[in-house]
């Protein structure tokens, strides 16, 4: 696609249940990022994957996290036992290669929002 | 410990007049500077991005101004529009170890008044 897709776009979910959110980076980009924005707050990393691996895990809140990217392409943000605090939007993002650089812009997409209740 | 800051949630500019938004950033090894905007329920969109190699960066109405020394960086849009009012984040990158990665700071919320 033209751009980055996100799904689904919104997602209520009770607390204990897992959810699965999905991304589709643009075509050839190598590098795709995870972000989350919960209320009031800024855009917080969670990971990032080179390919498919997954260099730096860092920013995953807590081990109910985690994420996978089959065949260079899309990518898969799982959250299990979701609690409330897990409220925000998730949003995806990739670019050419990795990092912020010069002629290496990031291109977001819409995000996924999650209520848990 | 937040190594991106923006420290005005909000700020209300009248159309036609000059919008400042401010930046600083704490880690030296930040080498690339960018600014995102973003409107409710979309997500970030590039603005501008501006090199530490350089001090200032134009593009149209934006402009982005870095001060090394001061680690601070500003985004400067002229005129101000309505349709500029949006949330603008600024975000750091570097290269090797923490830096490497996009981080951004909290953002400040822009409001045009016509």
């Amino acid at each position: 696609g033209a751009g980055v897709s996100q799904s689904p776009s919104n997602k209520v979910t009770e607390k204990g249940k897992d959810v699965e959110l999905r991304c589709d980076p643009i075509s050839g980009h190598t590098a795709l990022y995870w972000y989350r924005q919960s209320l009031g707050q800024g855009l917080e990393f969670l990971i990032y994957f080179q390919g498919n691996s997954a260099p730096d895990k860092s920013g995953l809140p807590s081990d109910r996290f985690s994420a996978e990217r089959t065949g260079g392409s899309v990518s898969t943000l799982t959250i299990q036992r979701t609690q409330q605090e897990d409220s925000a939007v998730y949003l995806c993002a990739s670019s050419l290669r990795f990092g912020g650089s010069f002629g290496n812009t990031i291109y977001f997409g819409e995000g996924s929002w999650l209520t848990v209740v | 410990d937040q190594q991106v800051k923006q420290n005005s949630p909000s700020l209300s500019v009248q159309e036609g007049r000059i919008s400042i938004l401010n930046c600083d950033y704490t880690n030296s090894m930040f080498d690339y500077f960018l600014w995102y905007k973003k409107y409710p329920a979309e997500g970030p969109t590039f603005l501008i991005s501006i090199s530490s190699i350089k001090d200032k960066n134009e593009d149209g109405r934006f402009t982005v101004f870095l001060n090394k020394s001061a680690k601070h960086l500003s985004l400067h849009i002229v005129p101000s529009q309505p349709g500029d009012s949006a949330v603008y984040f600024c975000a750091a990158s570097g290269y090797g170890g923490a830096t490497n990665k996009l981080i951004f700071g909290t953002g400040t919320l822009l409001a045009v008044q016509p």
